[in-house]
């Protein structure tokens, strides 16, 4: 079964850190870019990041640009998101979601989403 | 940055009804758009890409068509299970990006 599975979220304090996980399973993780899109609570769906297969491609939102960083361990079928410098704002369901090709765009899979709600 | 609007915010259907939903591009994005259904608690789920092209496993019911700046999605003959909100996508410029949504609820 095609699954993709995000960890990682919590409540944190405005200016701190977080770490979320993505964890693939069911397809060859290493053939496709992977993206991160959050949602804010009762809002529209709003791309956050995209990695290629081989991290020669990534991109970030600017609204997260300079403070959020994108990764994968393709022997560890995973994909990460570290966030710093978290805002009031990044409150949101962050969900990992599998692209179709290098850098396709559009998503096929997508996880359950893990929730990040920054406040103080 | 092409920023995508959809129409209506929302639309009430009988089950059975044909539903339409409209989306716009605010520069041409040529066919690079894709569908999403999200229903209460859910992750999104794909509908259609390159506007027209259903994914896998996705009921002929729903069709997707336009080009440019003008897309529309329709489902032909609504039922209890279709009524979710909607968001359509662009991937031809970048950022990605997607339309604020439609919710389709029962009339």
């Amino acid at each position: 079964e095609v699954q993709l599975v995000e960890s990682g979220g919590g409540l944190v304090q405005p200016g701190r850190s977080l770490r979320l996980s993505c964890a693939a399973s069911g397809f060859t993780f290493d053939d496709y870019a992977m993206h991160w899109v959050r949602q804010a609570p009762g809002k529209g769906l709003e791309w956050v990041s995209g990695i290629s297969w081989n991290r020669g491609g990534i991109g970030y939102a600017d609204s997260v640009k300079g403070r959020f960083t994108i990764s994968r361990d393709n022997a560890k079928n995973s994909l990460f998101l570290q966030m710093n410098s978290l805002r009031v704002e990044d409150t949101a369901l962050y969900y990992c979601a599998k692209d179709v090709g290098y850098f396709s765009g559009w998503y096929d899979i997508w996880g359950q989403g893990t929730l990040v709600t920054v406040s103080s | 940055e092409a920023v995508m609007t959809q129409s209506p915010a929302t639309l009430s259907v009988s089950p059975g009804e044909r539903a339409t939903l409209s989306c716009r591009a605010s520069q041409s994005i040529s066919s690079n758009v894709a569908w999403y259904q999200q229903k209460p608690g859910q992750a999104p789920r794909l509908l259609i890409s390159d506007a027209s092209t259903r994914a896998t496993g996705i009921p002929a019911r729903f069709s997707g068509s336009g080009s440019g700046t003008e897309f529309t999605l329709t489902i032909s003959s609504l039922q209890s299970e279709d009524f979710a909100v909607y968001y359509c996508q662009q991937y031809n410029n970048w950022p990605p990006g997607f339309g604020p949504g439609t919710k389709v609820d029962i009339k």
